[in-house]
């Protein structure tokens, strides 16, 4: 099956710096993929969605200044975290899409991000 | 706001026997509905879905049931096997808009 990776797996990072987190489709291309963030017994809220070789399209609320998203070729997209703070701790996970439908769409295993 | 809710965070169920999760959603023009399922470590990963033109869809042990004059749907599982003990995210979509919303998932534990 469609595999997405995702690095790192957790990260853990002090007040003000910044963090890279990289989504890859590793046997298929992905023209669409999609970050995620997860609280503690919350829902997946959407993000962003990444297009590739397109600016990233950013849902109300979140900062696009904030959370970089560069979709760069058809099998990665990254999302930096710039000048993180401890209220960004949480669960990022990224998605692509294998295919015109939502049941190709393929998760990664999600990156926790801690931020003291 | 949440626009799609599943209530029960946590579920367990015999081995062997049904198990029912549930999911309500607000938003009368979400038309597609997927149910995903996640072990520990691991992402989601799809495991049926149902246009709002049907009210059941069948994959196996796998059904899912719409009713969208009572904006609910639910998906069962029989018989329930202990690999089937997992997160269980419910998520809908609006045509066009290509992105879903998810609930907040339901911990299902399969009891041996």
């Amino acid at each position: 099956g469609a595999v997405v990776s995702q690095h790192p797996s957790w990260v853990i990072c002090k007040s003000g710096t910044s963090v890279k987190i990289e989504c890859r489709s590793l046997d298929f291309q992905a023209t669409t993929m999609f970050w995620y963030r997860q609280f503690p017994k919350q829902s997946l809220m959407l993000m962003a969605t990444s297009n590739e070789g397109s600016k990233a399209t950013y849902e109300q609320g979140v900062e696009k200044d904030k959370f970089l998203i560069n979709h760069a070729s058809l099998t990665l997209s990254t999302l930096t975290v710039t000048s993180a703070h401890p209220e960004d701790s949480s669960f990022y996970i990224c998605s692509a899409l294998a295919g015109g439908s939502w049941e190709t769409q393929y998760f990664g295993p999600g990156t926790r991000l801690l931020v003291l | 706001d949440q626009q799609v809710k599943q209530n029960s965070p946590s579920l367990s169920v015999q081995e062997g026997r049904i198990s029912i999760l549930n999911c309500d959603y607000t938003n009368s023009m979400f038309d597609y509905f997927l149910w995903y399922k996640k072990y520990p470590a691991e992402g989601p990963t799809f495991l049926i879905s149902i246009s709002s033109i049907k009210d059941k869809n069948e994959d196996g042990r796998f059904t899912v049931f719409l009713n969208k004059s009572a904006k609910h749907l639910s998906l069962h599982i029989v018989p329930s096997q202990p690999g089937d003990s997992a997160v269980y995210f419910c998520a809908a979509d609006i045509q066009g808009a290509q992105k879903l919303v998810f609930g907040q998932g339901t911990r299902l534990t399969i009891n041996p």
